[in-house]
């Protein structure tokens, strides 16, 4: 069975650093596209990035460039996204996801977990 | 960006309806859309990919059609368990960006 159990969501102040992390199983991590999918308070879904299966290609919005860097390591089935420079604006359930390849969308998803960025 | 337009915003129907749903797309995106559904309280469900893929384990019930710019999801007979939220996505070009949602509710 797929699983992907996202970790590492909490309060943080405004202008502060936060990993997030992902832990994959069920399936062979090391073959798939994965995605974060964000998802503010009471709001839509927003796209952040995604990684290439081997780790060599990461593509991302423009609103975290310069902040936010994602990574994987294969060896340990997890997906990582590490937050700095964190905004209120930055408040959101964080979902971790699988791609179905790299232009067939996501196929699944997390549970989420939640960042809260306040004072 | 791409930006993704859905109509109606929210809607109001009965179980055994049929429901459409469509999204516009401000760029031509061929067939790269996908449909999802969440329910509240959890995370979505992919449901169509590539416009009219039927995702594993989704009933027959839900279809997609399109193409370009201009695409639908239709419900043929709405079931208790369909009333949720909706976002059609394009991944046609980075960033893979989602429409803002049709909320479907129980009349």
């Amino acid at each position: 069975e797929v699983q992907l159990v996202e970790s590492g969501g909490g309060l943080v102040q405004p202008g502060g650093s936060l990993r997030v992390s992902c832990a994959a199983s069920g399936f062979t991590f090391s073959s798939y596209w994965m995605t974060w999918v964000r998802q503010a308070p009471g709001k839509g879904l927003e796209w952040l990035a995604n990684i290439k299966d081997d780790g060599s290609e990461t593509n991302f919005v423009d609103s975290v460039k310069g902040r936010f860097t994602f990574s994987r390591d294969n060896a340990k089935n997890s997906l990582y996204v590490q937050m700095s420079s964190l905004r209120v604006d930055d408040t959101a359930v964080y979902y971790c996801t699988r791609g179905r390849g790299s232009h067939y969308g996501v196929d699944y998803w997390g549970p989420g977990t939640l960042v809260t960025v306040s004072s | 960006d791409i930006q993704l337009t859905q109509s109606p915003s929210s809607l109001s129907a009965s179980v055994g309806d049929r429901v459409t749903i469509t999204c516009r797309t401000s760029q031509n995106i061929a067939s790269y859309l996908n449909w999802y559904h969440q329910r509240p309280g959890k995370a979505p469900n992919l449901l169509i990919y590539a416009t009219s893929h039927l995702q594993s384990g989704v009933p027959p019930r839900f279809s997609g059609s399109g193409s370009g710019t201009d695409f639908t999801l239709t419900i043929s007979s709405l079931q208790p368990e369909d009333f949720a939220t909706y976002y059609c996505q394009q991944s046609s070009s980075i960033p893979y960006t989602f429409g803002q949602g049709t909320k479907v509710e129980i009349k």
